[in-house]
């Protein structure tokens, strides 16, 4: 089944505590990105990857970081948490159609929780 | 980056009425996507739509694009109560790889 799939689905954590949210995707897709969605502020994409080892920031990449050293993974990083981030955050992935992202696969998310 | 606006913000209706969804974005795109949410879990992709096409069916959902003035339709028929959701439109940014630019969505609500 193709799918995106996200772990851990669920986060509390506290301040300064380093953290990764795993993303991983089964359609070999090239583009994969994330996503934090917000009350009132709708989804901003964070950081995104066009192929392995080729990665650049989203609207919001303030306190993350990201690496795609294989296609099918693309880890998000929390290096120092603040609660700031506290939020519910989505990994997609798609095909890159040489112009612009096709359809997005999204992820079930994962609903951090920053103390 | 360019945005999508869906309108209304909230619909409520009856079961087995249809819905029509808004979407406003403010530059040229290479294709318009529309997507459901629903509470608290991941979006999913429903219809894809190209700058070239003028409207584009799948099941009983209904997608129109009208580039000159810069907007998009959705229309759901027979609507079910398991169609309550939030809806968004989402553009590509033409020319660039930057992600998709979401409007903060309607929220559709369908009362048995």
């Amino acid at each position: 089944e193709a799918q995106v799939t996200q772990n851990p689905r669920y986060l509390i954590t506290v301040t300064g505590k380093k953290l990764t949210v795993t993303c991983s995707q089964n359609m070999n897709h090239e583009y994969m990105s994330w996503y934090r969605q917000d009350p009132g502020l709708g989804l901003r994409q964070i950081y995104y990857s066009m192929n392995v080892e080729v990665t650049d920031k989203g609207d919001v990449p303030e306190g993350y970081k990201v690496s795609r050293k294989e296609k099918r993974n693309f880890p998000l990083i929390l290096e120092s948490p603040s609660p700031n981030q506290t939020s519910l955050y989505f990994c997609a992935s798609s095909l890159w159609s040489g112009q612009a992202q096709e359809t997005q696969y999204f992820g079930p998310g994962t609903r951090l929780l920053v103390l | 980056s360019q945005q999508g606006e869906e309108d209304p913000q909230a619909l409520s209706i009856q079961e087995g009425e249809n819905a029509t969804m808004n979407c406003s974005y403010k530059t040229s795109i290479n294709n318009l996507q529309w997507y459901r949410q629903n509470s608290g879990r991941g979006l999913v992709h429903l219809i894809l739509i190209r700058s070239n096409e003028r409207e584009k069916h799948s099941g009983r959902l209904r997608v129109t694009l009208d580039t000159s003035k810069k907007s998009s339709s959705l229309l759901i028929t027979a609507s079910r109560a398991a169609d309550t959701a939030s809806y968004f439109c989402a553009t590509p940014p033409g020319g660039g790889a930057d992600g998709l630019t979401f409007g903060k969505g309607t929220h559709l609500i369908i009362q048995p």
